[in-house]
């Protein structure tokens, strides 16, 4: 299976502020990677797919970059809302599916 | 809208059973991929199985032999039955569609609310 490691686990950044959180798979996962982003109680919210592609909807603060095994999820221009945690997922080893652990971002 | 709506979540005892449903509206189960992802209490999230629109179903090594999805074309339904349940299958369970594209890249675009499963005697 392809592991998929997040860092940081968990982060704090004032209103304004540019975060970048990266991820990193066990093998090449070429541009087969996803972003979600998922609050409380809620379900996981796409942001990102193919590694730098904004889902319809998304702000554009939201950016994404990367190929083959390093990745990196950049929130520009942070907002109160996008306090959440955030997953990275790769849809390269199909269908075994797997997520990273997670990064929680508080907003200070 | 599209709309996905799981039920069937409970508290059940070790080595029981449980049948999950996810109904859908605003698109065609069976000409999709559809997903079961799951989320411990306080953990991360872990893809479960997936039913192909050709039939095709595929499960992770630690529910494979004891969970078994499948789908009512005429109720426009995914299901995922649980068996030989055990503490660790604890957890949220989301159905997920599976968008994917002619290039191969693939992603879950559409989540139901979920259903919590607790194991526990």
């Amino acid at each position: 299976d392809v592991q998929m490691t997040q860092s940081p686990s968990s982060l704090s950044a004032s209103v304004g502020d540019t975060v970048t959180i990266t991820c990193r798979a066990s093998q090449s996962i070429s541009s087969y990677l996803n972003w979600y982003q998922q609050k409380p109680g809620i379900a996981p919210k796409l942001l990102i797919y193919a590694a730098s592609t904004l889902q319809s909807g998304v702000p554009s603060r939201f950016s994404g970059s990367g190929s083959g095994t390093d990745f990196t999820l950049t929130i520009s221009s942070l907002q109160p809302e996008d306090c959440a945690t955030y997953y990275c997922q790769q849809s390269y080893s199909t269908p075994q599916y797997t997520f990273g652990q997670g990064t929680k971002l508080e907003i200070k | 809208e599209v709309k996905l709506v799981e039920s069937g979540g409970g508290l059940i005892q070790p080595g029981g059973s449980l049948r999950l449903s996810c109904a859908v509206s605003g698109f065609t189960v069976s000409n999709n991929y559809m997903n079961w992802v799951r989320q411990a209490p306080g953990k991360g999230l872990e893809w479960v199985s997936v039913i192909y629109s050709g039939g095709n179903t595929f499960y992770a090594d630690s529910v494979k032999g004891r969970f078994t999805i499948s789908r009512d074309n005429s109720k426009n339904t995914v299901s995922l039955q649980l068996n030989s349940l055990r503490a660790e299958d604890t957890a949220v369970y989301y159905c997920a569609r599976e968008n994917i594209y002619s290039s191969g890249w693939t992603h879950f675009d559409y989540w139901g609310q979920g259903t919590l499963v607790i194991v526990s005697s």
